[in-house]
Order: C-alpha cells, then sequence, then structure tokens
C-alpha cells in the first residue's frame, strides 16, 4: 500500500518567514495531494489539495508543489502569521477511496 | 456548509465496555471514513466504508467494527473497550477523489 512520509515533525518560524513542510509518497499510482490544518481541539481542515496532472499550486499565502517523478510534495506558507501555528497533515489518494496520512508537523510561529 | 458531526467530543469509558461513537454526514457523500490519531502516528485509518453496508478494514481495524445502514451515518464500535484504544477519533465523508471533511473529534478515554 502507500506510505506517506512528512517532514519535519515540528517547525518553528518567526513571524514573517517562510515555512516549508516536505512529503514523500511511495505509490505512483496516487494522484491526488491534498494539505491539512488541525488547529488545537478541532478536526483537520483542507488548506489547499494539488492532482498529479499539475505541479504547483497557490492560493494566497499558501502554495502545493509536486514533483511526481521524484514522488515528492511540498506546502509552502509564505509571510507566515501566528494564526498559521497548527499541525499540517499531507495526504495521497489514489483512487479516492482511501486517504494516506503522513505523521504530521506541528507549525509555530513566534510573534 | 458542509458538516461532519461527532456524537461527543469527549467520553471515557471502563475497560471491557462496548463503545459506540457515531458519526453523520450532511453532503450526500459515498465515503465515510474512521481514523485514530495518536501523537508521532498522524492518522491512522481504522475503518472506511463506499457505500451502505459496505465496509472495508484499513491499517488498524483489529478491536473495531463498523455499521453503514444509512448513507449518512457512519458507526464505530469497541467491541470490547481496552485501555490502548484511548485515543482522539476522527470521522470523515468524501466524494470520490475529492477532499475529505472531518468531524471534531472525539477524545476517548478508557480506564
Amino acid at each position: 500500500g502507500e506510505n506517506v512520509e512528512q517532514h519535519p515533525s515540528t517547525l518553528s518560524v518567526q513571524e514573517g518567514d517562510s515555512a516549508v513542510i516536505k512529503c514523500t509518497y511511495s505509490d505512483s499510482a496516487s494522484n491526488y495531494f491534498p494539505w491539512y490544518k488541525q488547529e488545537l481541539g478541532k478536526g483537520p481542515q483542507l488548506i489547499i489539495d494539488i492532482r498529479s496532472n499539475v505541479g504547483e499550486k497557490k492560493d494566497q499565502r499558501i502554495a502545493v508543489t509536486l514533483n511526481k517523478t521524484a514522488k515528492h510534495f511540498s506546502l509552502h506558507i509564505t509571510e507566515t502569521q501566528p494564526e498559521d501555528s497548527a499541525v499540517y497533515f499531507c495526504a495521497a489518494s489514489d483512487t479516492g477511496n482511501q486517504f494516506y496520512f503522513g505523521t504530521g508537523t506541528s507549525l509555530t510561529v513566534i510573534p | 456548509d458542509v458538516k461532519v458531526t461527532q456524537s461527543s467530543r469527549y467520553l471515557v469509558k471502563r475497560t471491557g465496555e462496548k463503545v459506540f461513537l457515531e458519526c453523520v454526514q450532511d453532503m450526500d457523500h459515498e465515503n465515510m471514513f474512521w481514523y485514530r490519531q495518536d501523537p508521532g502516528l498522524g492518522l491512522r485509518l481504522i475503518y472506511f466504508s463506499y457505500d451502505v453496508k459496505m465496509k472495508e478494514k484499513g491499517d488498524i481495524p483489529e478491536g473495531y467494527s463498523v455499521s453503514r445502514e444509512k448513507k449518512e451515518r457512519f458507526s464505530l464500535i469497541l467491541e470490547s473497550a481496552s485501555t490502548n484504544q484511548t485515543s482522539m477519533y476522527l470521522c470523515a465523508s468524501s466524494f470520490l477523489n475529492t477532499e475529505a471533511f472531518f468531524g471534531q473529534g472525539t477524545r476517548l478515554t478508557v480506564v
């Protein structure tokens, strides 16, 4: 089955700096890659996603890049703000019936 | 607004009890999922269902069963709760090959 690895497990940045979280996957059949943000006491919420026919997608301060050849994808957050502090999960999906999640990155933005 | 509602935010049960966790979604999604979330282990899939009365085992089904009698409702059952099942349980739903929407989670403590 699919195996998704996520790094780093914790990340601290100064407010205004950029944050990058990286994930790798093992199954070349995976074609959908969502990123989720989980705030304390809440369920994960989708922040951005990308499909395998696209190399990059951007939504304001958040961007995701995908390298299908190397089987890795990354989340980039620019101009970080304290409210970006949360746990972030990457995931990979092939048929869409199952999502395989990374182990999460705890991001702290220091004011 | 899509809503995935889990019946309880917090539960405390005794070892050996039969425990029911309920999840309801209002978006007519075909797929529903139960995940377990533990620190450092990310989200691990217990069971998922792609249609009424259909179910598939995930990565950690031992000690759990599920029921999906109606499209909008997916129940997780702990047949005989044990202390190692103390965890955060997350329900999610989705259409095929699209984002999953999560409930707020149920924090279960087995004493």
